[in-house]
């Protein structure tokens, strides 16, 4: 059975600190893995991570895969508490045409001033 | 600005009572994907077209059906809610790709649908 786990479930951490987000999956016919933000409202889709070993950088926000281990990281420096959120791990499946994406149950950060 | 839209943002129904919510979206993409999110839960697929092509995923209970008029609208009928459909329902699309290409999911905002 497909399955995608993020740990830590829950982390509470103050303005400033920098937090490691863990995603580890097994899965078959993995094409992609996908990071999202979800506050009170729709995932907003922060990465796509296809290769193993190649940062991806968007401001105070990073990630990284890798394929032969099975995960992937989120890292956020600098946090602040517009970054509080759930942050949703999910993995792209091959199945042709379409996607069909596998969640993970999210990690729910909580940036305190 | 492109976007994917639903409506309404908050629905509340009674148990058995048909209830209908909407998505569309102005992204000209070819697949569009109803998914669940229960509270503390990851949202889960429940099923997803492509072009007008449904397909249904194998866990998705009956009492969920799905149209998909036009392009850009696509519809989640729920037959007979019970308590246990109470969830927050994400309409997603994406431009959808062949062979090993990738593709990007974008959501909309949700529905929250409460059955009393």
């Amino acid at each position: 059975e497909d399955k995608v786990v993020q740990s830590p479930l829950s982390l509470v951490v103050h303005e400033g600190d920098t937090v490691t987000l863990n995603c580890s999956y097994e899965v078959t016919n993995f094409r992609s893995l996908l990071w999202y933000k979800q506050e009170k409202k729709a995932p907003t889709f922060l990465f796509m991570l296809t290769s193993s070993g190649i940062e991806k950088k968007s401001g105070r926000l990073s990630s990284i895969l890798d394929k032969k281990e099975l995960f992937s990281i989120l890292n956020i420096t600098a946090t602040q508490t517009g970054d509080s959120a759930i942050y949703l791990c999910a993995v792209d499946l091959y199945g042709g045409a379409t996607n069909k994406l596998i969640f993970g149950t999210g990690t729910l950060l909580a940036v305190q001033p | 600005d492109a976007m994917v839209i639903q409506n309404p943002r908050y629905q509340v129904t009674q148990f058995g009572k048909p209830v209908t919510l909407s998505c569309s979206q102005t992204l000209n993409h070819n697949v569009m994907y109803w998914y669940q999110q229960k509270s503390s839960q990851a949202p889960k697929l429940l099923f997803h077209y492509y072009d007008k092509d449904f397909n249904n995923e194998a866990d998705t209970p009956d009492n969920f059906q799905s149209r998909r008029p036009n392009t850009s609208f696509c519809f989640l009928d729920i037959r007979s809610p019970g308590l246990g459909d109470a969830a927050m329902y994400l309409c997603a699309t994406s431009r959808g790709g062949t062979g090993s290409l990738t593709d990007t999911q974008y959501f909309g905002p949700g529905t929250r649908l409460t059955v009393l």
